[in-house]
């Protein structure tokens, strides 16, 4: 129940397109989700997060969207740049516990 | 100067040998973690510490203790590296009255022989 999703596991996306990553999850007590950025050679960086209470969420072109029937949220990447070209991570958590960290998507944009 | 520090930064060490990874930070933050990062695993949480007088296991912790020195130090040491704990280590923080973000150091890599 402590486990989370993601997919897929790496994505190529030409410059200008739309990337978008999946996660699932299956504690219905988890209440924020967030998604982390990271570059080779750095930590993870907090990109976007959303709590449940609200099914999307967007920060300039990086976007959540959330689904709580379907116990699922995803990240969509508007015009992608190769700068955007990363490891992203999922995630949820909940008070009282700890994050659980979904298995990560390479994404390489193309330039 | 970056807020969240580690040292090393990469280490390569023998089976049996006993290594230390610490971690240091000026966020004034409460709450410090360290994750192991395998490829193709996302991060696992070793352990975690709430305050200076708390110290709890992650899922991972078997293998593995930690040290927290002060609010702003928690090490991690491998008593015995084996080589099946090779990986990138990261040390975390976050306030516990400011939000949920954890803000993540630049990693130790470490390699067992």
């Amino acid at each position: 129940q402590q486990q989370v999703k993601q997919s897929p596991q790496s994505l190529i996306v030409q410059k200008g397109g739309i990337s978008i990553i999946n996660c699932a999850y299956e504690n219905t007590a988890f209440d924020y989700f967030p998604w982390y950025q990271q570059f080779p050679g750095k930590g993870p960086a907090l990109l976007i997060a959303i709590r449940p209470d609200v099914s999307e969420k967007k920060e300039g072109r990086f976007t959540i969207s959330f689904n709580k029937s379907a116990k699922q949220f995803s990240l969509h990447i508007m015009d992608s740049q190769p700068g955007d070209s990363a490891t992203y991570f999922c995630a949820a958590y909940n008070y009282g516990q700890n994050f659980v960290f979904g298995p990560g998507t390479r994404l390489s944009v193309l330039p | 100067d970056a807020d969240v520090t580690q040292t090393p930064r990469n280490r390569i060490t023998k089976t049996g040998k006993r290594i230390m990874l610490e971690c240091s930070q000026t966020k004034g933050h409460d709450r410090m973690y360290w994750y192991r990062q395998d490829p193709g695993l996302g991060l696992q949480l070793i352990y975690y510490s709430f305050d200076v007088k708390d110290i709890n296991k992650g899922e991972i912790s078997d293998g593995y203790s930690v040290s927290r020195q002060a609010q702003a130090k928690f090490s991690l040491s491998l008593e015995s590296a084996i080589p099946n704990q090779t990986a990138l280590y990261f040390c975390a923080t976050s306030d516990a009255t400011g939000g949920n973000e954890q803000f993540f150091g630049p990693g130790t890599r470490l390699t067992v022989l």
